[in-house]
């Protein structure tokens, strides 16, 4: 039983055009995290939900943004896409310290 | 500015033998430390974890072992398999017990188990 969904798995868009990938969950977690990773990385930290409280990385580029209409759902909005977003966006949740994560959503910019 | 270093890209190791992956840290305020495993076109899957306080924690194959004063953790896979054949991620989190802990990831280490 999946319990954290991303859809697409995959998305190919062009540059400049606003993309949206969406993440929900059903374990009723509190807290939702968005990351970036790239090739041969480390995931990294775009934003995180506790609850209703948007908390963003000091270094997420504005073209990133997130809304969580509910506890089950959180959306990534990349306004602007460039060629450097290219990557693996994840999706996971928590209620305490450990993260789970979502199949990810691989977006390819061209 | 790396806090959390896997500096083994890859492992190769024969099935049947143990795997051992390290992880070293720079931050001594880690409080909690998880290991997530990654097979291709997947999302991470949690592992196993330690706490600071504790410096062995075993479930089944695997054992992660944590040395505070060398900032080192390892984690050890006996026997290995061939499905254990991965990206093995190490993290760091700031806040143990804290659902806004945030995850700070290692690189990853690849692992082949060979046949």
């Amino acid at each position: 039983d999946a319990m954290v969904i991303q859809n697409p798995r995959y998305q190919v868009t062009q540059f400049g055009k606003p993309v949206t990938l969406s993440c929900s969950q059903t374990l009723n977690h509190n807290v939702m995290y968005w990351y970036q990773q790239k090739s041969s990385q480390a995931p990294k930290l775009l934003f995180h939900y506790y609850d209703k409280d948007f908390n963003n990385e000091a270094d997420t580029p504005d073209n990133f943004q997130s809304r969580r209409p509910n506890t089950s759902f959180c959306f990534l909005d990349i306004r602007s896409p460039g060629l450097g977003d290219t990557a693996m966006y994840l999706c996971a949740t928590s209620v305490s310290y450990t993260q789970y994560f979502g199949p990810g959503t691989r977006l390819t910019v061209l | 500015d790396q806090q959390v270093k896997q500096n083994s890209p890859s492992l190769s190791v024969q099935e049947g033998r143990i795997s051992i992956l390290n992880c070293d840290y720079t931050n001594s305020m880690f409080d909690y430390f998880l290991w997530y495993k990654k097979y291709p076109a997947e999302g991470p899957t949690f592992l196993i974890s330690i706490s600071s306080i504790k410096d062995k924690n075993e479930d089944g194959r695997f054992t992660v072992f944590l040395n505070k004063s060398a900032k080192h953790l390892s984690l050890h896979i006996v026997p290995s398999q061939p499905g254990d054949s991965a990206v093995y991620f190490c993290a760091a989190s700031l806040n143990y017990g804290g659902s806004q802990g945030n995850l700070i990831f290692g690189k990853g280490t690849k692992l082949s188990v060979k046949p």
